[in-house]
């Protein structure tokens, strides 16, 4: 069964760093991009950040709202994904979840990628407060 | 960035009604939408991708159907397993939802 378990969150103060792993079981954890999304309570969704597989070169993606303060790393050898989550802000308070994302690949001598989402963990709630 | 508008905000149906839930792009992003049902306290879940094609193990009851700016989710007998909030995303440059659509008893 393919899932993904995020774990990691909490309680932090404003400032504070945190750091959010996913764990995948199921599906070859390499072969696929992963993201992070999160949900404000009472919210809708909105897209944090991504990572691309290794052999596009591992290159990541983010938000405007969190480029410079968050960073998202892998390791294929343990099938985790890592949201590293520095300078915490109140606005940060989120359920944040992390995806596998499915890869479509457009061209034919050059390349373009587009990923949607295809498998969701069930959540970690980060509640950031002093 | 690319706005993604959704109507209704909410939609009251009953059992067994045809449900169409429209999205709007502030772009053309071609047909790179998708469209996740999201209960409550749940994770979302990816029901149609490309626009219109049904994710597997989606009941048949769901399509999707648009290109450029305009798309449309639709239901074609709703069930109460079904009554949840709806969301649109696009991927075409970076990845933005709909503010949702709860579809709720009527």
């Amino acid at each position: 069964e393919v899932q993904l378990v995020e774990s990691g969150g909490g309680l932090v103060q404003p400032g504070r760093s945190l750091r959010l792993s996913c764990t995948a079981s199921g599906f070859t954890f390499g072969d696929y991009a992963m993201s992070w999304f999160r949900q404000a309570p009472g919210k809708g969704l909105e897209w944090v950040g991504l990572i691309r597989r290794k052999a596009y070169g591992g290159t990541t993606e983010y938000a405007a709202s969190v480029k410079g303060r968050f960073t998202i790393s892998r390791d294929d050898s343990k099938s985790i994904a890592y949201l590293q989550m520095n300078s915490l802000k109140t606005e940060d308070t989120a359920v944040y979840y992390c995806t596998r994302d499915r890869e479509v690949r457009v061209g034919e001598l050059f390349y373009h990628y587009y990923y949607y989402m295809d498998v969701w963990g069930k959540g970690t709630t980060v509640t950031v407060s002093s | 960035d690319i706005q993604m508008t959704q109507s209704p905000s909410t939609l009251s149906a009953s059992v067994g009604d045809r449900v169409t839930i429209t999205c709007r792009a502030s772009q053309s992003i071609s047909s790179w939408l998708a469209w996740y049902q999201q209960k409550p306290g749940k994770a979302p879940k990816l029901l149609i991708y490309d626009a219109s094609s049904l994710e597997s193990g989606v009941p048949s009851r769901f399509s999707g159907s648009g290109s450029g700016t305009e798309f449309t989710l639709t239901i074609s007998s709703l069930q109460p397993d079904d009554f949840a909030t709806y969301y649109c995303q696009q991927y075409n440059r970076a990845w933005t939802f709909g503010q949702g659509t709860k579809v709720e008893i009527k």
